[in-house]
């Protein structure tokens, strides 16, 4: 299995340019997420989803859209990037059902936004 | 709203110590706590979790505590290794079927060979 994979691994933007960033799992988990994590603020939830067709938002989804079309992708979208945005994502996943359901974590997305 | 802090931001121990890491959160009813390593540039590793009904959990040389009541769980390195070097993240989950994760801000530990 390769687990959470993400990409790319490094990108920069300009303001105002939209970009996808990508992840997939292949542990058939219900449950993927994306967070972002700042300097001294910790990760903070961006996105999250339950199952294909079904996406929630987070603790801070403004700017940033998600699709669940599939089991395995889960991608974010940023329409119009923005200075703030320039930060570390990672994409996680787990299962839903039971209670021993521990959240994996793929290896980021560093993003700087010019 | 859950607040989850860990004191301190940075700690370094000799090669060979024992040492305890410490997580604390604001609202005791809690699912589950999930300690994480992250090492410079990478992604996050789970290191264990620990269910609310748990006291302890063990993974080799790491030992996890939850204590619900007073909102605490620590996480025991025993004898340290320059490989242990990381940043240690502890998340806590709020309930079943709530997977939203609120996570500390971390501590840097940095093993002294």
């Amino acid at each position: 299995n390769a687990g959470v994979t993400q990409t790319p691994k490094f990108q920069v933007l300009k303001t105002g340019q939209s970009m996808t960033l990508q992840c997939a799992q292949d542990m058939n988990h219900e449950y993927m997420s994306w967070y972002r994590q700042d300097p001294g603020m910790g990760l903070r939830l961006i996105h999250y989803s339950v199952g294909a067709g079904i996406t929630d938002q987070g603790e801070v989804p403004n700017g940033y859209n998600v699709s669940r079309s599939t089991t395995e992708d889960f991608p974010l979208r940023l329409l119009s990037a923005a200075p703030s945005q320039t930060s570390v994502y990672f994409c996680a996943s787990s299962q839903l059902a039971g209670g021993y359901n521990e959240q994996f974590f793929g290896p980021g997305t560093r993003l700087t936004v010019l | 709203k859950q607040e989850v802090t860990q004191i301190p931001a940075a700690l370094s121990v000799p090669e060979g110590e024992n040492l305890v890491l410490n997580c604390s959160f604001t609202d005791s009813a809690i699912y589950n706590l999930q300690w994480f390593r992250q090492d410079p540039g990478k992604g996050l590793t789970s290191l264990l979790l620990i269910q609310s009904s748990q006291r302890e959990q063990t993974s080799g040389r790491l030992n996890a505590s939850l204590d619900k009541s007073s909102g605490r769980s620590t996480l025991y390195i025993a004898a340290s290794q320059p490989g242990d070097s990381a940043t240690y993240l502890c998340a806590v989950r709020p309930d079943f079927g709530n997977e939203k994760l609120t996570f500390g801000t971390g501590t840097r530990l940095t093993i002294i060979p």
